[in-house]
């Protein structure tokens, strides 16, 4: 079955407190992509990787890293989280040719107090 | 100005009729347009995209483009109860490898 598995599903962490949402895809896609969603504001792109090794920034990079070592796994790490990253957060996959068509993961629901 | 606008509705339907969902974009290099659809507590699905001004039919649902006016359209017909959701207009602008995503429109079919 083609999935984008992403863990924790939900965390609750502290301010400073480094933390690493994973992201994982059995689709053999090239195109990466993380997401995160907050009310009013819509899906706002944090960094996307055409392909291994291959990491750009999107409109919300701040505060966030990535890293594409194997073409399955794409984590973003959030060195010291903030409150202001309280956000549901979406990994997606897509071929590197037609990145419209995206496969999201079930989302990461994150709180950071 | 937002990239790509939409009314956050609610859209409320009875069973049966047509929902109208709109969408307008800034970026006129714009190629490309997709209709996403989002279930609460659940990650976005695409359902529709439309590349060329005009119609484009799949089943119950309808994407109209007019790049012209900038305006991208959902048209779902014999709408159901299981039709509701929220529903993400996405436009890939020009020269950017990636979407842009609007802030959704929720649709509520009423029985």
């Amino acid at each position: 079955e083609a999935q984008v598995t992403q863990n924790p599903r939900y965390l609750i962490t502290v301010t400073g407190k480094k933390l690493t949402v994973t992201c994982s895809q059995n689709m053999n896609h090239e195109y990466m992509s993380w997401y995160r969603q907050d009310p009013g504001l819509g899906l706002r792109q944090i960094y996307y990787s055409m392909n291994v090794e291959v990491t750009d920034k999107g409109d919300v990079p701040e505060g966030y890293k990535v890293s594409r070592k194997e073409k399955r796994n794409f984590p973003l790490i959030l060195e010291s989280p903030s409150p202001n990253q309280t956000s549901l957060y979406f990994c997606a996959t897509g071929l590197a040719g037609d990145f419209g068509e995206l496969f999201f993961g079930e989302g990461s629901r994150l709180t950071v107090l | 100005q937002k990239e790509v606008e939409q009314n956050s509705g609610p859209l409320s339907v009875p069973e049966g009729a047509i929902a109208s969902l709109n969408c307008t974009y800034s970026d006129r290099g714009s190629q490309s347009f997709f209709w996403y659809r989002q279930y609460s507590g659940k990650s976005p699905e695409l359902i529709m995209f439309i590349y060329s001004n005009g119609d484009k039919e799949d089943g119950r649902f309808t994407a109209q483009l007019n790049k012209a006016s900038q305006y991208v359209s959902l048209l779902i017909r014999d709408s159901q109860p299981s039709d509701s959701a929220t529903y993400l207009c996405a436009v890939k602008p020009g020269g950017r490898r990636a979407l842009t995503f609007g802030s959704g429109t929720r649709l509520q079919v009423q029985p």
